[in-house]
């Protein structure tokens, strides 16, 4: 498959759960992003990776715990959440980093739900 | 604070008609402004940024920055254009991104 994919689409999890979310990228992309997309909130920038290190944190909670073993995958380690943590999660993927020079491609997002 | 305001949730037109998706940016130095669109069961992705100076699908949008606008404009729109609009900032290296209106083209 081509461009940015997301797995899983849905996730409903526990508060004491972990699991993990994850982003691959097929374009031969440097960077990846994480984003939270919260009802009637903007897009949240969480994460930022350039050539696999994580170059933003943006004071995201210790609860969520990014990955980057490659360019090409992204992972969001999750533990013990919060029902207001629910939310749709976007991967997206640019050429370099920082963000504005390169077009970000977003992946179709994983729809979180915390019981 | 560096932000994005979308005051319209929702803008309905008819087939034809002239649309403006209106954008306000609030920022200190010289911006950097994108619309990105999600049009439906599709992922989000980049529909013009400002310095491109481009018309993209038929729509523009010009930088104000007198009146710290970015509004995205078509002079005809089409049901096809129907889709959710984002307007976005770069802030030193990450975009902030509005809350997104949603555009709506009845035929």
């Amino acid at each position: 498959e081509t461009g940015v994919t997301q797995t899983p689409r849905h996730l409903v999890m526990g508060m004491t759960n972990k699991k993990s979310l994850k982003c691959e990228q097929h374009l031969g992309h440097n960077a990846m992003y994480w984003y939270k997309q919260s009802a009637k909130k903007p897009l949240e920038l969480m994460f930022v990776y350039s050539l696999e290190e994580r170059v933003e944190n943006n004071s995201v909670p210790s609860r969520f715990s990014p990955e980057c073993p490659n360019s090409s995958h992204l992972f969001l380690h999750l533990h013990t959440l919060q029902p207001e943590d629910s939310a749709l999660y976007l991967c997206a993927s640019s050429r370099g980093h920082p963000s504005g020079s390169y077009e970000q491609y977003f992946g179709p997002g994983t729809r979180l739900t915390v019981t | 604070a560096q932000r994005v305001t979308q005051p319209e949730k929702l803008l309905s037109v008819f087939k034809g008609a002239p649309v403006e998706l209106k954008c306000n940016y609030s920022y200190s130095g010289s911006p950097e402004l994108f619309w990105y669109v999600q049009y439906s069961r599709q992922r989000l992705q980049l529909l013009l940024r400002h310095i491109s100076r481009e018309s993209i699908k038929g729509f523009t949008a010009d930088l104000n920055k007198g009146e710290t606008s970015f509004h995205l404009k078509k002079p005809f729109a089409q049901e096809e254009d129907s889709a959710m609009y984002y307007c976005a900032l770069l802030n030193t290296d990450k975009l902030i991104f509005g809350t997104g209106t949603r555009l709506q083209v009845f035929p």
